[in-house]
């Protein structure tokens, strides 16, 4: 079975601060894919990364970045300098090759505060 | 970029009457959609997947007479919510894919459904 945990219910930031979002997952598949979403409150899921199973680099996005350790089973999303705008509610989700069993985390709730 | 357009928004409806959720991929063909739920602070359930021409493929739990699902077209998915009840309110949302790259990235805005 897969299973995505988000132990971190709510985060509450101040602005500029580094926050680091935290992603454990299960999975008996040898070939899955990672993802990170964020859910402002208008409800719409922006993507913001896909990582695969075979590719263990670290990726760097402007003021994100993913680590992604399989030995840990963990797939973290870190926000440097943060802003107001980056408030909203961070989904992490599993799916196995074909995407038809995507599983989703409980989801961060960042609140960036002025 | 690959677009879907979810319609309508939000609706509201009364209690036993039909709602249809409407999922188009704007400037691709989606081989494959994907209907999720979301009930309010809480993660997205994966509700079925449905391949164009073929018969949906449901999740457990998930009652596939009252949630009907028809992906007649490589554009076109729709979710129809038979005889609604309070219980079903909730947000649903589709994703779409053409093939392999992209799956996971596109998803339609969301359908806030209010059964009253």
């Amino acid at each position: 079975a897969q299973k995505v945990t988000q132990a971190q219910t709510e985060i509450s930031v101040v602005e500029k601060e580094d926050v680091t979002l935290d992603c454990v997952y299960e999975t008996r598949d040898t070939t899955y894919y990672l993802f990170w979403y964020k859910q402002p409150p208008s409800g719409e899921l922006v993507f913001l990364i896909r990582r695969n199973s075979f590719d263990e680099q670290n990726e760097i996005s402007g003021r994100y970045s993913w680590n992604f350790q399989k030995s840990t089973s963990s797939f973290n999303f870190t926000i440097t300098a943060s802003q107001v705008v980056d408030s909203a509610v961070y989904f992490c989700a599993l799916s196995g090759y074909n995407n038809n069993d995507m599983r989703f985390g409980a989801g961060t709730r960042l609140t960036v505060k002025p | 970029g690959a677009v879907v357009s979810q319609h309508p928004s939000w609706v509201i409806c009364k209690s036993g009457t039909s709602v249809k959720i409407e999922c188009r991929s704007l400037d691709f063909q989606a081989t494959t959609m994907f209907w999720y739920r979301q009930f309010p602070k809480q993660s997205l359930m994966l509700m079925a997947t449905s391949n164009e021409g073929s018969k949906a493929t449901y999740e457990q739990g998930v009652e596939k007479d009252k949630f009907l699902i028809n992906h007649a077209s490589l554009t076109l998915s729709t979710l129809t919510v038979t005889s609604a009840h309070p219980e079903d309110s909730s947000f649903y949302i589709c994703s779409a894919s053409g093939g392999w790259d992209g799956l996971g990235k596109t998803f339609g805005s969301g359908t806030r459904l209010t059964v009253v």
